[in-house]
């Protein structure tokens, strides 16, 4: 079964820390760009960064800059987020996804962080 | 960044009826190959979002003929021919031309 199980999520102080991971399986990774997707509970849909095959190239929407940071471990056929000085604004479910020809095509299943003292 | 409007917020169905969902966007969504990146997405309730439509047209994999996509530059639809029981949740339109990729506020498909 092809399938992103995003881990890692949890309570955080305001200032703190977290890093999610995104395991795939069933498929390679090495073939797709990957990106991190967040939901404010009941709310829309905001992309937050990518990262290319190699790892080489990647983008983050404005408000994460600086902040988050993008990487992945094709070897181990992992992607994850280091979240830095968190905000009360970025409690959310982040969500892993598959990237081609600038389209999700796959989605894993959320994990859900929240900052608060 | 480019803002995705989508209307209506809230759309009403009836079971075997159609369905239509509206995304514009602040810019043209076309591109110098020839390309325009405009996807759906569908969530249902407690689900993550599922992708139904690319390139504003073509049909993901497992994705019911029902479901239909059109549009040129700014303007898009999304077309159910007979809604199900099964397609109720919301739809977001979602633009990948452009940096940042930009989500419209989603349309909740409801009975």
């Amino acid at each position: 079964e092809v399938v992103l199980v995003a881990s890692g999520g949890g309570l955080a102080q305001p200032g703190g820390s977290l890093r999610l991971s995104c395991a795939a399986s069933g498929f390679n990774i090495t073939n797709y760009w990957m990106s991190w997707v967040r939901q404010d509970p009941g709310k829309g849909l905001q992309w937050l960064a990518n990262i290319r095959q190699d790892g080489r190239e990647k983008y983050y929407v404005g408000s994460v800059r600086g902040r988050f940071t993008i990487s992945r471990d094709n070897a181990r056929n992992s992607m994850y987020l280091e979240m830095n000085s968190l905000r009360a604004e970025d409690t959310s479910i982040y969500y892993c996804v598959t990237e081609a020809g600038r389209t999700f095509d796959l989605w894993g299943q959320g994990t859900m962080v929240t900052v608060s003292s | 960044d480019v803002v995705m409007t989508q209307s209506p917020l809230s759309l009403p169905v009836t079971l075997g009826q159609p369905a239509s969902i509206s995304c514009r966007s602040s810019q043209s969504l076309g591109t110098s190959d020839g390309n325009t990146y405009l996807n759906w997405f569908q969530q249902r309730p407690g689900q993550s979002p599922r992708r139904l439509i690319y390139k504003v047209s073509k049909r993901g994999s497992g994705v019911p003929d029902r479901f239909s996509g059109s549009g040129s530059g700014t303007d898009f639809t999304l077309k159910i021919s007979r809604v199900e029981a099964d397609d109720l949740g919301i739809y977001y339109c979602m633009q990948g031309t452009h940096w940042p990729y930009t989500f419209g506020q989603g349309t909740k498909l409801e009975i």
